[in-house]
């Protein structure tokens, strides 16, 4: 079974709106962590925002918000106000586990959804 | 903060030759990971660093690859023998051991294997 699933290949929006991108994951492990990456055409990945399985709150940084479902399993992302320059891949991924110096934060990736920006 | 930085950014090579890919980490951070990422795909995988010792290898991780930190620094990661289907990006990343510690990544080493 898919760890990570994100089942939108390709989403497109128009300029300043907001958009959801989806990511559900399956664990039996009640510690794990949920992570949001960026990628661009560049290549880089860029960290974006972080939800652990005990956090009683969703997370916030900036524009970009983690809609955390824990009983289905899901942990999509939120990004307002869209901007061109938010056109990029975007993986959701997991540590499975907590943190341990044995395994540092070993992440499994979702396959990545596409954002198309419009204006 | 410098960032994560790979080298080189790019490797054309031929069939059954060896390569090597460099990663140097975030200064202050003393985890350090490798992944391999396929077109299409999200990364995977490969090996991580705390400090100088290799503590997990992934199986995708066969004989012919190879890393090392061995100052607990920057770290390389070679292929021997290289085959078509090392063809990737692979990504070089970095953490400071804490519960909450996003991985930093390099903008990663593309190798095609021709």
């Amino acid at each position: 079974a898919q760890k990570i699933t994100q089942t939108q290949p390709g989403m497109f929006v128009q300029e300043k709106e907001a958009v959801t991108l989806d990511c559900t994951y399956d664990t039996s492990d009640p510690s794990y962590g949920l992570f949001w990456y960026k990628q661009p055409s560049s290549g880089e990945m860029i960290f974006l925002i972080y939800q652990g399985s005990y956090d009683q709150q969703n997370a916030t940084e900036g524009r970009y918000s983690l809609n955390f479902q824990k009983a289905r399993k899901s942990a999509n992302l939120v990004i307002s106000a869209s901007q061109l320059g938010d056109s990029a891949m975007y993986f959701c991924a997991m540590r499975e586990g907590e943190e341990r110096e044995t395994s540092g934060s070993r992440l499994t990736f979702g396959e990545g959804t596409q954002l198309t920006v419009n204006p | 903060d410098t960032g994560v930085s790979q080298d080189p950014r790019h490797k054309i090579t031929k069939r059954g030759q060896n390569v090597t890919f460099r990663c140097d980490p975030i200064s202050e951070h003393n985890r350090l990971y490798w992944y391999r990422q396929t077109l299409g795909q999200g990364p995977e995988f490969l090996t991580y660093f705390q400090n100088e010792a290799q503590l997990e290898k992934s199986r995708l991780l066969s004989d012919r690859f190879s890393a090392e930190r061995p100052k607990g620094s920057f770290s390389t990661l070679e292929i021997q023998r290289t085959e078509q289907g090392d063809s990737a990006m692979y990504l070089c990343a970095s953490s400071w051991g804490t519960e909450y510690s996003p991985l930093h990544f390099g903008n990663g080493t593309r190798l095609t294997v021709t």
